[in-house]
Order: C-alpha cells, then structure tokens, then sequence
C-alpha cells in the first residue's frame, strides 16, 4: 500500500494549462481503469473531479480532463482560473484497497 | 442532497479508544459502498477503511488493521469507525466518504478531527 506519486507542486499563469502526473505500480494504476482526481482547498473537504481515469462528475467544468498509460495518470487543467488554485490527488483502486498520491500544490501564478 | 456527518472525534491519550460516526442523509445508504479516509495535519490524504452495502466484507489499511474495525448500520444510515490502541501518528482529520459506485470519494464529510496525545 505504497501511495501513488505525484509531484510536491506545480504552476502555471491564467489561461495556461498544467498537467499533474501520478505514478503507480501494475497493481493499482496499471490494473484498474479506477483512478479519481480530488481538489483540495485549504481548510475544505476534498472534491471529486475525476473518476474511472477521464470522466467528469456533474457540475465539474470541462477544463478538468484525465488521462492514463500504463502505470501513470494524469490530470489536465486547461484555461487556468485563480481559482484553480488547490491541491490535488490522485487516487487509484488496488484490489482490496485503494492509494492516495501525496498531493500536488497547484499555483497560478 | 448528500450529507455526510462525521462525529466523535477529540482528545484521546495513547493506547486509548474512539468511536467515529457519520450520519448519511440523501441517498440510500444502503446501495453504496463507504470509506473512511485520514489527513495528519499538513500531510496528504490516506485510505484508512472500507465497507460494502451489505457490511459483510471489509477492509482496512496495514497501518490500522487489527486496531480499527469498520462498521455500518444501515437502518439508522450511520457508518463507524471503532478506533483501538491509538497512536501518535493516528492523529489526522478523519473524512467519511461515499462511493459513487466506481471505485470513487465522490462525496466527502466536512471531518472529524482526533488527536492523540498525553
């Protein structure tokens, strides 16, 4: 039950896009098709943006998208807003259980 | 709309007991798979447990198995967390969580935070 690996940050300006990566092992990532990205802001709950790798829930804006190959994830933030900047997850079923990423910070600068 | 209550948190010595509870309300409880997932102050997010519909199968991370057990009842819509031996790197923000049904958190409670200390 090794977490995921995700880079401690990330940035970019308003309007820019940013990719976050999420590395995993041919146990989580690389077997299931259930990967979720979650966003974080400080002192809040976390939300779910992403669920099984690429689809969005209701009411998250099309500028969130995920993708997978192999034992890596990863999530896309297009048009960067201000408020986009959080922290995000990754999260990926492991059979029995399920692994958290550490976490990246994502700043607009 | 989904609510997720967490309750029960507190100061706790070490090697002393809790009981976490989370009131659900606005879905059929007992049509979804529950979570509880940790955060430790400053750190990420950890997968702590898990129990299906039924709460006849359930799963615990390595760093908590055979010190929590997770439980559900469904009648009331209330799932728990009977936290055993606790320890120091035990204290985090404890989040109730409802799977969507693809292996997802997609609705979280506000937390419930334990702190473990003497």
């Amino acid at each position: 039950q090794s977490a995921l690996t995700q880079p401690p940050s990330a940035s970019g300006s308003p309007g820019q896009s940013v990719t976050i990566s999420c590395t995993g092992t041919s146990s989580d990532i690389g077997a299931y098709n259930f990967v979720s990205w979650y966003q974080q802001h400080p002192g809040k709950a976390p939300k779910l943006m992403i669920y099984e790798v690429s689809k969005r829930p209701s009411g998250v804006p099309n500028r969130f998208s995920g993708s997978k190959s192999g034992n890596t994830a990863s999530l896309t933030v297009s048009g960067l807003q201000a408020e986009d900047e959080a922290d995000y997850y990754c999260a990926s079923s492991a059979g029995n259980s399920w692994v958290f990423g550490g976490g990246t910070n994502l700043a607009v600068l | 709309e989904v609510h997720l209550v967490e309750s029960g948190g507190g100061l706790v010595q070490p090697g002393g007991s809790l009981r976490l509870s989370c009131e659900a309300s606005g879905f059929t409880f007992g049509s979804h798979w529950m979570h509880w997932v940790r955060q430790a102050p400053g750190k990420g997010l950890v997968w702590v447990s898990s129990i299906n519909p039924e709460g006849t199968y359930s799963g615990h991370a390595d760093s908590v198995r055979g010190r929590f057990i997770i439980s559900r009842d469904n009648a009331k819509s209330t799932l728990h967390l009977q936290m055993n031996s606790l320890r120091a790197d035990d204290m985090a923000v404890y989040y109730c969580t409802r799977d969507g049904g693809n292996w997802d958190h997609d609705h979280w409670g506000q937390g419930t935070l334990v702190t473990v200390s003497s």
